[in-house]
């Protein structure tokens, strides 16, 4: 089973600035790393694939990028809504498919 | 519009059974593969299990094996969970979610808004 480690646990940024997340695979999975953010009481929302695609209506200053292990969720320009919870996961080698254990957005 | 409405949770004893159902609207539904996956409260998401988009193939994760059965009903657009011996630790809410293709190899496009299940005495 593939583990996906997400870091930090709580990010604190300013609205504003730029916030960066980071998620790692226990081995290589190419670029087959999702994004999604959660809003508390919500059903998660499909944010990147392919590690770098955004999906439909995802608005810019979302971007990934990575491959292999190592990937990073980049936010430019923090909204109020931007502040939540974020799982990476991976879809390259399943079953399972595995999720990172979150990390969660606040405000500084 | 792609909608996908979960229904069948709530509260049941341990080692008692409950199924749940998701039906599927605003799209060819048996071009996807589907999936249920869970979250138990305050904590973070597991996939729970697959069926292909003919139903012809299942996975599970090791936790529900042997316990949980999924299904499909192309011509009705619906996925079930049949979850037999259920513990407190299948506590969370259950989402139903699309894959985005017909592969496996595909991340989770589409989600509904989860039904809760408690298993408590």
């Amino acid at each position: 089973e593939i583990v996906m480690t997400q870091s930090p646990a709580t990010l604190s940024v300013s609205p504003g600035e730029r916030a960066t997340l980071s998620c790692r695979a226990s081995q290589s999975v190419s670029t087959k790393l999702a994004w999604y953010q959660q809003k508390p009481g919500q059903a998660p929302r499909l944010l990147i694939y392919g590690a770098s695609t955004r999906a439909t209506g995802i608005p810019a200053r979302f971007s990934g990028s990575g491959s292999g292990t190592e990937f990073t969720l980049t936010i430019s320009s923090l909204q109020s809504e931007d502040f939540t919870f974020y799982y990476c996961q991976q879809y390259n080698n399943w079953p399972p498919y595995t999720f990172g254990q979150g990390t969660k957005l606040e405000i500084k | 519009q792609v909608q996908l409405v979960e229904s069948g949770g709530g509260v049941v004893q341990p080692g008692r059974s409950l199924r749940l159902s998701c039906a599927a609207s605003g799209f060819t539904f048996n071009n996807y593969v589907m999936h249920w996956v869970r979250q138990a409260p305050g904590k973070g998401l597991e996939w729970v299990a697959l069926i292909s988009y003919d139903g012809s193939n299942k996975f599970y994760a090791d936790s529900v094996k042997g316990r949980f059965t999924i299904s499909r009903d192309n011509p009705e657009n619906t996925v079930s969970l049949q979850m037999n011996s259920l513990e407190p630790d299948d506590t969370g809410v259950y989402f139903c979610a699309r894959g985005s293709g017909v592969s496996g190899w595909d991340p989770f496009d589409r989600w509904g808004q989860g039904t809760l299940v408690t298993v408590s005495s």
